[in-house]
């Protein structure tokens, strides 16, 4: 089945402690991206990687990193989380091939930073 | 720099009555404009995508929304509700070649109402 998968589902930490959220997807896709979603705001791209060792900030990099190693697997890492990245995070893929290109979405991870 | 525009975070409708989900871009550039919807606790699912071959575009579950270049819309269409379509909706849009960022809007929720 042809699908992103997002883990961990749930998340609760304390300020400051590292924490890394993997996202991987078995379709082959070039492009994966990952967004926050928060009540009001909507969805907020944070970095997006068009392939292996290829990355770019999106619209709210702060605070955030990622790495593309593997073309299936597509890390968000927080360094020093703070409560304000308590959020709803989503992981997709796609291909490159063009922008028109439907994006598939994983199950999302719910994070709670105390 | 592109924007979405969603009126209406929260729209009520009967079952049976007419869906009608508004989207305004802001795009310098020959936009390509997506609609997803999120079931409670799931991700995003494509419901439609307009990519300037045809400017009305129909997608899954009966909805359709058209491309109104004129009054830089692209609303979501239903004609007839169903208790299933209660979830939220986004509207987002991208740029042609050059560009992997998406820009998604606030989201509406749509009650549907027996």
């Amino acid at each position: 089945e042809a699908q992103v998968t997002q883990n961990p589902r749930y998340l609760i930490t304390v300020t400051g402690k590292k924490l890394t959220v993997t996202c991987s997807q078995n379709m082959n896709h070039e492009y994966m991206s990952w967004y926050r979603q928060d009540p009001g705001l909507g969805l907020r791209q944070i970095y997006y990687s068009m392939n292996v060792e290829v990355t770019d900030k999106g619209d709210v990099p702060e605070g955030y990193k990622v790495s593309r190693k593997e073309k299936r697997n597509f890390p968000l890492i927080l360094e020093s989380p703070s409560p304000n990245q308590t959020s709803l995070y989503f992981c997709a893929s796609r291909l490159t091939s063009g922008v028109w290109e439907t994006q598939y979405f994983g199950p999302g991870t719910r994070l709670l930073v105390l | 720099a592109q924007s979405v525009t969603q009126l209406g975070s929260h729209v009520s409708v009967s079952e049976g009555a007419l869906v009608l989900l508004r989207c305004n871009y802001s795009s310098s550039v020959p936009p390509y404009l997506f609609w997803y919807v999120q079931y409670p606790n799931q991700g995003l699912q494509l419901l439609l995508k307009y990519t300037s071959a045809a400017t009305l575009v129909k997608g899954i579950n009966g909805f359709e929304a058209e491309f109104k270049k004129s009054e830089t819309s692209f609303h979501l269409t239903k004609p007839s509700a169903h208790m299933s379509d209660a979830a939220e909706y986004f509207c987002a849009v991208t740029q042609g070649s050059g560009t992997y960022k998406y820009i998604f809007g606030t989201g509406t929720r749509l009650k549907v109402l027996a």
